[in-house]
């Protein structure tokens, strides 16, 4: 079946520092590719996401690269700030039946400093 | 435009307790998934709703179940609760077209803990 192995946390940066977060995937046939991000006491929002092989995914200074040789689609932001500490989680999306379920990752918590 | 909105926000039960969670999906979506989230751990597919109808499951057992309403809503019920239901029971909704999938959009969560 499909799953999700993310870089374990918890993760802790000063800011402006440079952030990566792994993510590998294992699933069948081409499943889009997500990461979340879940601020405290909130639901996850969709920070970005990659259809394709190749495709890169970008928002809010983020980016991640959707690379099906490695199946990888790590995570990363050149310059983190304070507001960015949360918990990021890796998602893939691929067909069960008809259904477009979400299969995640269990979450990577970032914690930055001023 | 209205996001996703789910009802109550926290619920506390007690072990062997029924309980219904709801979630209103957003504006021009027909189709709502229901994710638990133990604490610390990512969410977990319990099942989907498509018109009306359970279209894919988690490996969840009976006593969850679900009903999806003709304005697109949504019921998550947990029938003898267990402790281990303690959880975050996240609603996401999107719309889905000719058998393609759309972005799903989360609601803040329902926090149930069972005691």
């Amino acid at each position: 079946g499909n799953s999700v192995t993310q870089m374990e946390g918890p993760v802790t940066l000063s800011e402006e520092a440079f952030l990566t977060i792994n993510c590998t995937y294992t699933a069948t046939g081409y499943p889009s590719l997500f990461w979340y991000v879940q601020y405290p006491g909130e639901g996850l929002q969709l920070l970005l996401k990659a259809t394709k092989a190749d495709d890169k995914g970008s928002n809010k200074g983020f980016e991640a690269t959707y690379r099906k040789e490695t199946t990888s689609f790590h995570l990363e932001k050149g310059s983190v700030q304070v507001s960015d500490s949360a918990v990021y989680f890796c998602a893939l999306s691929g067909a069960s039946g008809s259904a477009r379920q979400l299969t995640f990752g269990s979450g990577t918590q970032l914690t930055v400093l001023p | 435009e209205t996001g996703v909105t789910q009802s109550p926000t926290h619920l506390i039960k007690t072990r062997g307790q029924q309980v219904t969670l709801r979630c209103s999906s957003q504006s021009g979506h027909n189709t709502v998934s229901w994710y638990q989230q133990a604490l610390g751990q990512g969410p977990q597919f319990i099942f989907q709703y498509y018109r009306e109808e359970e279209n894919g499951r988690g490996n969840f057992p009976p006593r969850f179940s679900g009903l999806q309403f003709p304005n697109y809503s949504s019921e998550l019920n947990v029938n003898a609760l267990e402790l281990d239901d303690s959880a975050l029971y996240l609603c996401a909704s999107s719309l889905a077209v000719a058998g393609r999938y759309n972005e799903q959009f989360f609601g803040p969560g329902t926090r149930l803990t069972v005691l």
